[in-house]
């Protein structure tokens, strides 16, 4: 059974903290690894993996994904407010009819106070 | 850009009632997908379809089932609903074949289901 991991659970920072947010995941025949921000509606997009040591960055964001050791981190520097959301990882492995079920974790629920 | 629309985004429903969800994409996406979330549980899999008339159970399809007649709308129902059927539900689409963006699935903005 395909797993994700995703740790904290949860974290309150003040605005401009960097953060780390890990996942760790099990998956037959993996393919890629996505990251998605929740805030009160639906998730949105924020990266897609594939490669090991190539890094993903998009503003203050940025992620990194480690085939090897089975995990990527996803880095927020100087935080702010509108950052707080739930971050959520999920993995998509190929198998049989399934190809494009993504696992998702459970989620990194950030606060950013100011 | 990808648009997936869901019918209502607050229901609420009586113990017994039959409930159907509905789901409408326009971006011409072969697979649907319909999860559910819940506080400590994160995103979790009902069904899937990677194809008109096709469908997939995902990780807990008990109590659910699934239609999809046009390749655009992918409807849930919940043929007798129970409260532990109160939930938001999440409707989400990707595009086929083994490309790198076939994994990349776009989501409603959510229903959220309360079952009295």
């Amino acid at each position: 059974e395909d797993k994700v991991v995703q740790s904290p659970l949860s974290l309150v920072v003040h605005e401009g903290d960097t953060v780390t947010l890990n996942c760790s995941y099990e998956v037959t025949n993996f393919r890629s690894l996505l990251w998605y921000k929740q805030e009160k509606k639906a998730p949105t997009f924020l990266f897609m993996l594939t490669s090991s040591g190539i890094e993903k960055k998009s503003g203050r964001l940025s992620s990194i994904l480690d085939k090897k050791e089975l995990f990527s981190i996803l880095n927020i520097t100087a935080t702010q407010t509108g950052d707080s959301a739930i971050y959520l990882c999920a993995v998509g492995g190929r198998r049989g009819g399934s190809n494009y079920k993504l696992t998702f974790g459970k989620g990194t629920l950030l606060t950013v106070n100011p | 850009d990808v648009k997936v629309t869901q019918s209502s985004r607050y229901l609420v429903k009586r113990t017994g009632e039959k409930v159907f969800l509905e789901c409408v994409q326009d971006m011409d996406h072969e697979n649907m997908f319909w999860y559910r979330q819940d506080p400590g549980l994160g995103l979790r899999l009902i069904y899937f379809s990677y194809d008109v008339k096709m469908k997939e159970k995902g990780d807990i399809p008990e109590g659910y089932s699934v239609s999809r007649e046009k390749k655009e709308r992918f409807s849930l129902i919940l043929e007798s609903a129970s409260t532990n059927q109160t939930s938001m539900y999440l409707c989400a689409s990707s595009p086929a074949g083994l490309r790198e963006g076939a994994y990349e699935q776009y989501f409603g903005p959510g229903t959220r289901l309360t079952v009295t």
